[in-house]
């Protein structure tokens, strides 16, 4: 069975500061994919970020970069240069196969609140 | 290049109605994936179609809910007999193909069961 856990309720972070996102996760699929999305307080959900388990290097897009630790299991998302913009709840997820398919699991999100 | 459209935004309907959400994937996209959100919570997987096919609908409720993707139109979710604990936001997601393909949201559609 997949699983996706995010430990961290809350965080709060100074403005133009870094932040991590804690996300690790469960699987026995060798081939998945980990995803972040962003869900601002509109609620609509952005993709930010996608690392592929055989992907060598760890997977950036402008301030974010996916710390990818394979053998801890833990894919934790960096934000550099925090902006208020970024306060919204993140999303980890995995799309492993499941049935026959590749199936998406969700943890239960990180709110994350930016201060100036 | 319109992303995935969900219609309605929000709605609100009495205990016992209907409630139908509409989606449409995006562009080139042909597989669905509906999600719902509960208050406070992450994404829980519903269902998954093709085109005129229900792949997987594991994470659907066996009463009331139902799930299609025609030939032609949208993603319909139909949830018979609404009742107040159906309140969640609904997500549909579409990707090109069901493989390892990133699905991308639409901006979903909040029930609210009076």
């Amino acid at each position: 069975a997949q699983k996706i856990t995010q430990t961290q309720p809350g965080m709060f972070v100074q403005e133009k500061e870094a932040v991590t996102l804690d996300c690790t996760y469960d699987t026995s699929d060798p081939s998945y994919g980990l995803f972040w999305y962003k869900q601002p307080s509109s609620g609509e959900m952005i993709f930010l970020i996608y690392q592929g388990s055989y992907d060598q290097q760890n997977a950036t897009e402008g301030r974010y970069s996916l710390n990818f630790q394979k053998a801890r299991k833990s894919a934790n998302l960096v934000i550099s240069a925090s902006q208020l913009g970024d306060s919204a709840m993140y999303f980890c997820a995995m799309r492993a196969n499941s049935g026959g398919y590749q199936k998406v699991t969700f943890g239960i999100g990180t709110k994350l609140q930016v201060i100036p | 290049n319109a992303g995935v459209m969900q219609n309605p935004r929000h709605l609100v309907r009495r205990r016992g109605q209907e409630a139908r959400l509409r989606c449409s994937p995006m562009k080139g996209h042909s597989h669905v994936y509906w999600y719902r959100q509960l208050p406070e919570e992450g994404l829980k997987f519903m269902v998954y179609l093709q085109k005129e096919n229900i792949i997987d609908e594991s994470g659907m409720p066996k009463e009331r809910f139902s799930a299609e993707f025609p030939k032609e139109g949208p993603s319909i979710l139909r949830i018979q007999q609404v009742v107040r604990g159906d309140s969640a936001a609904y997500f549909c997601a579409s990707s090109p193909g069901g493989g390892r393909d990133t699905q991308y949201f639409g901006p979903g559609t909040r029930l609210t069961v009076l």
